[in-house]
């Protein structure tokens, strides 16, 4: 158990709609990181916040929105689902000053868009 | 250009030898970062190991190492004694800070230890 946490598990939604996944960092981890990883397109990093603030972005799409709230939770909102966007959604979490750059992976949201 | 290559779909090892996962990367950055992940059956993410592109020694985890030849642009993972709970997906990726510290992954080597 990484200390990580995501929910829900498991996500079954239609064509057109919206979600959202939370995610709750290991006690004391400022970073909270967002990866998708689908069979087209692998293993892709959405976006990156530290203590509230966006920090780096990757190949997140417009459609997506992600915020990091004061108790450091994170949520990543996906609207006007694509059947594309079946995907596991990963968050992960660092600490402030890792030790080697070390993340903390929580284990995944499954998405099924049908 | 692909950022992240990784040119062994599927390896194969014999439990307690050592083996080694090819990685190269291209950028142009001077400042970037190399990581290795493993992903068992189970779906779970782990991160191995790190490597900075300042870092004068080869980064080294338990029995990962990284086998990081700047030059070629390769980093490579090498696992020693190989163990059945190895047998996983791994991923390379990197981190470039030119690109605003976006992470760039490869596709995969399927690492599969006999026992």
């Amino acid at each position: 158990d990484s200390g990580v946490t995501q929910t829900p598990k498991h996500l079954i939604t239609a064509t057109g709609q919206r979600v959202t996944l939370r995610c709750s960092p290991r006690s004391g981890d400022l970073s909270v990181y967002w990866y998708q990883q689908s069979l087209d397109q692998g293993l892709q990093f959405l976006i990156q916040y530290y203590n509230g603030e966006e920090r780096a972005k990757g190949n997140i799409l417009e459609r997506f929105s992600a915020q990091q709230f004061p108790d450091l939770h994170s949520e990543l909102n996906l609207s006007s689902l694509e059947l594309g966007d079946s995907a596991l959604y990963f968050c992960a979490s660092s600490p402030p000053g890792g030790r080697n750059n070390e993340q903390f992976f929580g284990p995944g949201t499954r998405l099924t868009v049908l | 250009a692909q950022k992240i290559t990784q040119t062994q779909p599927g390896m194969f090892v014999q439990e307690k030898e050592a083996v080694t996962l090819d990685c190269t990367y291209d950028t142009s950055d001077p400042s970037y970062g190399l990581f290795w992940y493993k992903q068992p059956s189970s779906g779970e993410m782990i991160f191995l190991i790190y490597q900075g592109s300042y870092d004068q020694q080869n980064a080294t985890e338990g029995r990962y190492s990284l086998n990081f030849q700047k030059a070629r642009k390769s980093a490579n993972l090498v696992i020693s004694a190989s163990q059945l709970g190895d047998s996983a997906m791994y991923f390379c990726a990197m981190r470039e800070a030119y690109t605003g510290n976006q992470f760039y992954f490869g596709t995969g080597t399927s690492l599969t230890v006999i026992p």
